[in-house]
């Protein structure tokens, strides 16, 4: 079985203040992770992923995510947070199985951005 | 390219009505997958399909819910005497191969938000 948890259901941050997102899985096997973003009224887009390869993962609009296995954490996080970053994210948790791949989400973050 | 398109991107229907939702993957895309988004949570994986087969419906319920994915045309879901409870965002998303981990992840169409009335 596997499992996200995302530790927190909203976060608030100034412009051009750092973003630090939370989210800690589960899973029997090695799993791959991903982060996607979601914005209002919008399909997913997928923001990186780790798949087994480095530990510290790029991502599109400049955020990344540190895999530490250690900690079962897959924490997302920006430099400097832009107006435009507002909406929500989801962690996500994956193992390939024999009848394909299922996503596993978190219940998702609201990423709040002010002036 | 066109992305996966689903449609409609709205659904009203009373209680007792069927719907049926439609998705089109990305060109090329043999493996579908539908997942339901609820108020307030995150996405739960539905069903999973590959051209004309279910491989995987274990997150369906058994009740009035059915999908299809023809030879031609797009995948269906279909929903037979909504109820309230129905009312939610899903989702279809398409790939390239049942690998979605590692080189093609999934592609998400923008989703069509059923109401039931």
């Amino acid at each position: 079985a596997q499992s996200v948890t995302q530790l927190d259901s909203h976060v608030s941050v100034s412009e051009g203040t750092p973003v630090l997102l939370r989210c800690n899985y589960s899973s029997s096997y090695s799993p791959s992770l991903f982060w996607y973003v979601q914005h209002p009224n919008k399909g997913l887009q997928l923001l990186l992923k780790y798949t087994s390869a480095a530990t510290l993962v790029k991502g599109i609009n400049g955020f990344e995510a540190e895999f530490k296995k250690s900690e079962t954490s897959f924490h997302l996080t920006k430099p400097s947070a832009h107006m435009s970053d507002a909406a929500e994210y989801f962690c996500v948790v994956t193992i390939l199985t024999g009848g394909g791949n299922k996503l596993t989400f978190g219940t998702g973050t609201q990423l709040k951005v002010e002036l | 390219n066109a992305g996966v398109m689903q449609n409609p991107r709205h659904l009203v229907r009373r209680r007792g009505q069927e719907a049926r939702l439609r998705c089109s993957p990305v060109k090329g895309h043999s493996h579908v997958y539908w997942y339901r988004q609820l108020p307030e949570e995150g996405l739960k994986f539905m069903v999973y399909l590959q051209k004309e087969n279910i491989i995987d419906e274990s997150g369906m319920p058994k009740e009035r819910f059915s999908a299809e994915f023809p030879k031609e045309g797009p995948s269906i879901l279909r929903i037979q005497q909504v109820v309230r409870g129905d009312s939610a965002a899903y989702f279809c998303a398409s790939s390239p191969t049942a690998d979605t981990a590692s080189n093609s992840p999934l592609h998400f169409g923008n989703g069509t938000r059923l109401t039931v009335t």
